[in-house]
């Protein structure tokens, strides 16, 4: 049971590059969710998702975009990279369902630094 | 979802119990306290949550006012390992997709 998984680790983009940061959880959460935290600052959320085929926008979704076509995967699009994208990004999954809501578990992070 | 006041920072000594405060003044009747810290830029990790009974589990206390309008969480021995960022995390249970972290408390356990 590996959790939330995140590649890749750490990335450097140049500026108006794309990329696509992967998550993948195995505990058939249907919620996942992706933030990004700044230095010193705490985490925003970006976008999140209720199931396969769902997602919605949270807090900061601008330059983003993301796709939930299984339950385990959540992979998070970055079309042309900017400076402001430079920060930690953390995914998330949780259950919630059935009289059942699970505390929120996530990923190790992906560093993005874009210059 | 309730804003939360959270000291900024706060130091301890190494295996003493840490008291972590949270004020939760607006915290509506559907809304449970959550706690959740990040160690060194590590994901952030589930420590506890409660409605308005005091809770306890392997890593730690909650303690919540009467009027629960303010809570404490208690790490009855810290360790070394215990420094990192505390989040006290207002939300009904419902919308998941709402846990919002504002910038927490800095804890540092010294030796």
């Amino acid at each position: 049971n590996a959790g939330v998984t995140q590649t890749p680790k750490f990335r450097i983009l140049k500026i108006g590059q794309s990329m696509t940061l992967q998550c993948a959880q195995d505990m058939n959460h249907n919620y996942m969710y992706w933030y990004r935290q700044d230095p010193g600052m705490g985490l925003k959320l970006i976008y999140y998702s209720v199931g396969a085929g769902i997602t919605d926008k949270g807090e900061v979704p601008n330059g983003y975009n993301v796709s939930r076509s299984t339950t385990e995967d959540f992979p998070l699009r970055l079309e042309l990279a900017a400076p402001s994208q430079t920060s930690v990004y953390f995914c998330a999954s949780s259950y919630s369902g059935r009289g059942l809501n699970t505390e929120a578990f996530f990923g190790q992070g992906t560093r993005l630094t874009v210059v | 979802d309730a804003k939360t006041t959270q000291p900024t920072s706060m130091d301890c000594a190494e295996g003493r119990a840490a008291n972590l405060p949270c004020n939760h003044s607006t915290i509506s009747g559907n809304e449970y306290v959550y706690w959740y810290r990040q160690i060194h830029s590590q994901g952030p990790q589930y420590i506890i949550h409660g409605l308005k009974n005091n809770e306890t589990n392997e890593m730690a206390s909650l303690i919540i006012t009467e009027d629960r309008k303010s809570s404490t969480l208690i790490l009855p021995h810290a360790t070394l390992r215990d420094t990192a960022v505390y989040y006290c995390i207002v939300r009904a249970r419902s919308n998941d997709y709402k846990l919002s972290f504002g910038a927490g408390t800095t804890v540092t356990v010294r030796a």
